[in-house]
């Protein structure tokens, strides 16, 4: 069965950098785009980015241009995003997900269960 | 970019109740309109795609409609499992912005 399984839980201080994992298992990993998306306490889910596991390439949301970096390994299956000079406003669950298309167009249908960041001095 | 308001923010029901949850966009999105459940700390669930199709293993009772900027998705019988917050989504063009989300709560 599909799966995603992300990397545990993560405290950072002011200023450093974060970098979370999300492996993914049961489906062929270059045939489909890999999402990332975050929800600060009580707020909906945010996109940031995504990858196409295939060959590398990445689009991200304007406001994480320049912070964040996804990329792929594709002899593990592993997706990776890095995100840096946190502040607290990054406190956040993160999320890794698939993309299924259709007609050209998606939508998530298997997510990984989310990595808590918390920024704190 | 377009953005996606949903309507009520939050909504109480009884088990067996039928409610509707809104969803517009700013901007017209042809059908590319996802809905989610979510549980606490839980990653968001697909229930509905393409405005009006039932995600696999889905319960019936889960339904979508619309088109354009104006979509709903309708619960019929309630049950307790259903009571979660639910998001609308749109796969028009990125950023693939979610509403800000509707609390389903047991009356």
């Amino acid at each position: 069965q599909v799966q995603l399984v992300q990397s545990g839980a993560e405290v950072k201080k002011p200023g450093a950098s974060v970098k979370i994992s999300c492996k993914a298992s049961g489906y062929t990993f270059t045939y489909h785009y890999v999402h990332w998306v975050r929800q600060a306490p009580g707020q909906g889910p945010l996109w940031m980015g995504l990858i196409i596991p295939e060959d590398g390439r990445t689009t991200y949301a304007e406001e994480f241009r320049g912070r964040v970096t996804v990329t792929r390994d594709t002899s593990t299956s592993t997706v990776y995003m890095e995100v840096d000079s946190l502040t607290s406003e990054d406190t956040a669950v993160y999320y890794c997900a698939r993309e299924r298309p259709y007609g050209g167009k998606y939508f998530f249908d298997h997510w990984g269960q989310g990595t808590l960041v918390t920024v704190s001095s | 970019d377009i953005q996606m308001t949903q309507s009520p923010s939050s909504l109480s029901a009884s088990v067996g109740d039928r409610v509707t949850i809104t969803c517009r966009a700013s901007q017209t999105i042809s059908s590319y309109l996802n809905w989610y459940q979510q549980k606490p700390g839980k990653a968001p669930n697909l229930l509905i795609y393409a405005a009006s199709s039932l995600q696999i293993g889905v319960p019936s009772r889960f339904s979508g409609s619309g088109f354009g900027t104006d979509f709903t998705l309708t619960i019929s019988n309630l049950q307790p499992e259903d009571f979660a917050t639910y998001y609308c989504q749109q796969s028009y063009n990125n950023p693939p912005h979610f509403g800000q989300g509707t609390r389903l709560e047991i009356k």
